[in-house]
């Protein structure tokens, strides 16, 4: 079954880019989405098909794709910002496959 | 503005059965696949079953085969999940999400509901 393989934490000083990655065999041949979820929250999708951001998502998250790793970038990262990024592709086996999640602190 | 509103949640002994429901408002129900997503206290997002628009294509992750069943019903705007012979690694926030398009191929939820927690403990 695919595997996607992100880091457990990751930390961004307030102000600064922080850049989350995901890993997986060729992932770059697949559409990558990410979903931030706040404690207690639902999820959100963040970024879709590697680079899209739904409305309303501001401009400082991106998004990129290729070989082995996709990575989502946040820039001038805010306090707001905290929480889980989790990416997840399709996979025509098992469906929908969801990365273990990241947790961003902003320090 | 859509709205997704999980209930039927609740403490069930191993080998129990529970049935959660998502009311769904804001959006023309039926013209979109729906999915179950679920969180273990602690850990990721695990994917648990979708359904298309038309309610006449369903999929199930390994893990809960044979014993979830997802089903709609449209004029009622409303999902659900039956969850049969519960076990304790069942135990987890259970979402529903809308997915993007029908039919389910692609995966992508871009709206999710807030969950209903399911704990399954002796």
């Amino acid at each position: 079954s695919y595997e996607l393989t992100q880091p457990l934490s990751v930390s961004v000083a307030l102000g600064q880019t922080a850049t989350i990655t995901c890993g997986g065999d060729n992932i770059g041949s697949r559409p990558v989405h990410w979903y931030h979820q706040k404690p207690g929250q639902a999820p959100v999708l963040v970024i879709y098909r590697n680079t899209n951001r739904p409305s309303g998502i501001p401009e400082r998250l991106s998004g990129s794709n290729s070989g082995n790793t996709a990575t989502l970038t946040i820039s001038s990262a805010q306090v707001g910002d905290e929480g889980d990024y989790s990416c997840q592709v399709w996979d025509s086996t098992t469906h929908v496959v969801f990365g273990g999640g990241t947790k961003l602190t902003v320090l | 503005e859509v709205q997704l509103v999980e209930s039927g949640g609740g403490l069930v002994q191993p080998g129990g059965s529970l049935r959660l429901s998502c009311a769904a408002s804001g959006f023309t129900f039926s013209s979109y696949a729906m999915t179950w997503v679920r969180q273990a206290p602690g850990k990721g997002l695990e994917w648990v079953s979708s359904v298309n628009g038309g309610g006449s294509r369903t999929y199930y992750a390994d893990s809960v085969k044979g014993r979830f069943t997802i089903s709609r019903d449209n004029p009622e705007n409303t999902l659900y999940l039956q969850m049969n012979s519960l076990r304790i690694e069942d135990t987890a926030v259970y979402y529903c999400a809308r997915d993007e398009d029908f039919d389910f191929w692609s995966g992508l939820s871009d709206h999710w509901g807030q969950g209903t927690l399911v704990t399954v403990s002796p």
